[in-house]
């Protein structure tokens, strides 16, 4: 198995839908983030979640609702989207204490119609 | 003023030459700095971190670090088509909570 699983790759959704993404890291990792990935923006933090607690909420609309059940999973529900809101979202792992050592999925593609 | 700072690109190069790909960042007490490789479609991958003045040699790889003028460069020695992709810069904050904050990214294509 892949280090880090994302599911879906792709996911299209209308502007009322609810979806989630999930993640799941099997390295053992403490720490999991998620990232948005637009075209000529950086790479912008989400969610931080270490040992299962949110460590990091980048000011993220509240239609973004992420979840991390264990140190191996980590969801980002989502409903009520806008279509500004179509990217890529990575999630990444991390050893421990912010290394800034990353391990990224493969990056679910969003698109919100 | 952005965080961390890239030339966009694309840098073009031939095979076998060096490839300099240079980065900048704005918080002076910054500590730790990366590159990330990105090939198009897929995520990105850590391939260098250095954390003194300096360089730090791994392979065809060199990445350079001068605190004082506040930047950062990767070295690509003997450039490959394969290493066509765009390379990230990142860098983590100084103080508190340990942000990652990633640069746009630079293109390079390698040309046969």
């Amino acid at each position: 198995e892949t280090g880090v699983t994302q599911t879906p790759r792709h996911l299209v959704m209308g502007m009322t839908n609810k979806k989630s993404l999930k993640c799941e890291q099997h390295l053992g990792h403490n720490a999991m983030y998620w990232y948005k990935q637009s075209a000529k923006k950086p790479l912008e933090l989400m969610f931080v979640y270490n040992f299962k607690e949110q460590t990091e909420n980048n000011s993220v609309p509240s239609r973004f609702s992420p979840e991390c059940p264990n140190s191996s999973h980590l969801f980002l529900h989502l409903h009520t989207l806008q279509p500004e809101d179509s990217a890529l979202y990575l999630c990444a792992s991390e050893g421990q204490g912010y290394t800034g050592e990353l391990f990224f999925g493969e990056g679910s593609r969003l698109t919100v119609l | 003023q952005k965080e961390v700072e890239q030339n966009s690109g694309p840098l073009s190069v031939p095979e076998g030459a060096i490839a300099s790909l240079n980065c900048t960042y704005s918080d002076r007490g910054s500590q730790s700095f990366f590159w990330y490789r990105q090939y198009s479609g897929k995520s990105p991958e850590l391939i260098m971190s250095i954390y003194s003045n300096g360089d730090k040699e791994d392979g065809r790889f060199t990445a350079q670090l001068n605190k004082a003028s506040q930047y950062v460069s990767l070295l690509i020695r003997d450039s490959q088509p394969s290493d066509s992709a765009t390379y990230l810069c990142a860098v983590i904050k100084g103080t508190g909570f340990q942000k990652l904050v990633f640069g746009t990214g630079t293109r390079l294509l390698v040309s046969p």
